[in-house]
């Protein structure tokens, strides 16, 4: 089964405004870190932001932001003020305390932001 | 800096050519990661090495297998290379556990044809 599941295939925003990513996850973990990357066109696989699961608070980090509802198993993506820099692929992850080592991917989000 | 480079970025065999793809990070983390990526899909785990000559095998390890002799290096090697290993690889490396930071750092990948 899958740990780490993104449903949108695609998605397609206007520059400027807000978009989200869904991604809902599975462990039975109390402890447990969740990441959102960014494929760019060139390849790249970048690093954005990252939720510890025993935080309440939702990681922000520049524009972009989660949305953490841990009773849902659910870590959203939010990037507000999209720019045509931000088209990409997103990749949300986990990283289960009992299995450090491993990192459970999904299988990716293409965002494309237009003018 | 924190990086983890690639070598060769591009390559082209022959089908049953060896090949040697090389990674290193500059980092010292323990944990590194050889990953594939097919077109509009996820990124599929090779091997996994825990440190040097400790190696476990990944999700898809069949075809492959891997060198580490050195913490800062990690080699991926396919004996006679098979046209559906055309791929990109990526290379990555973890912080270890009490590090106060979790995530993956991926190398720039290496786009390998084998025709």
């Amino acid at each position: 089964a899958q740990k780490v599941t993104q449903t949108q295939t695609s998605i397609s925003v206007v520059e400027k405004t807000t978009v989200t990513m869904d991604c809902v996850y599975e462990t039975r973990d109390s402890s447990y870190f969740l990441f959102w990357y960014k494929q760019t066109a060139s390849g790249e696989i970048v690093f954005l932001i990252r939720q510890d699961s025993y935080k309440k608070e939702n990681a922000t980090v520049g524009h972009y932001s989660l949305n953490f509802q841990k009773p849902k198993s659910s870590i959203g993506l939010i990037i507000t003020a999209t720019q045509i820099e931000d088209s990409a692929v997103y990749f949300c992850a986990m990283r289960e305390g009992s299995n450090y080592n491993v990192l459970y991917f999904g299988s990716g989000t293409k965002l494309t932001v237009e003018p | 800096d924190m990086k983890v480079t690639q070598m060769p970025r591009y390559l082209i065999k022959r089908m049953g050519e060896n090949v040697l793809l090389e990674c290193g990070q500059d980092m010292s983390h323990e944990t590194m990661y050889w990953y594939r990526q097919d077109p509009g899909l996820g990124l599929q785990l090779i091997y996994i090495s825990y440190d040097v000559d400790s190696n476990s095998e990944g999700d898809i390890p069949k075809g492959y297998r891997v060198s580490r002799k050195k913490r800062e290096h990690f080699s991926l090697i396919l004996d006679s290379a098979k046209t559906n290993q055309t791929s990109v690889y990526f290379c990555a490396s973890s912080p270890p556990r009490l590090a106060n930071y979790a995530e993956q750092f991926f190398g720039p990948g290496t786009r390998l044809t084998v025709l």
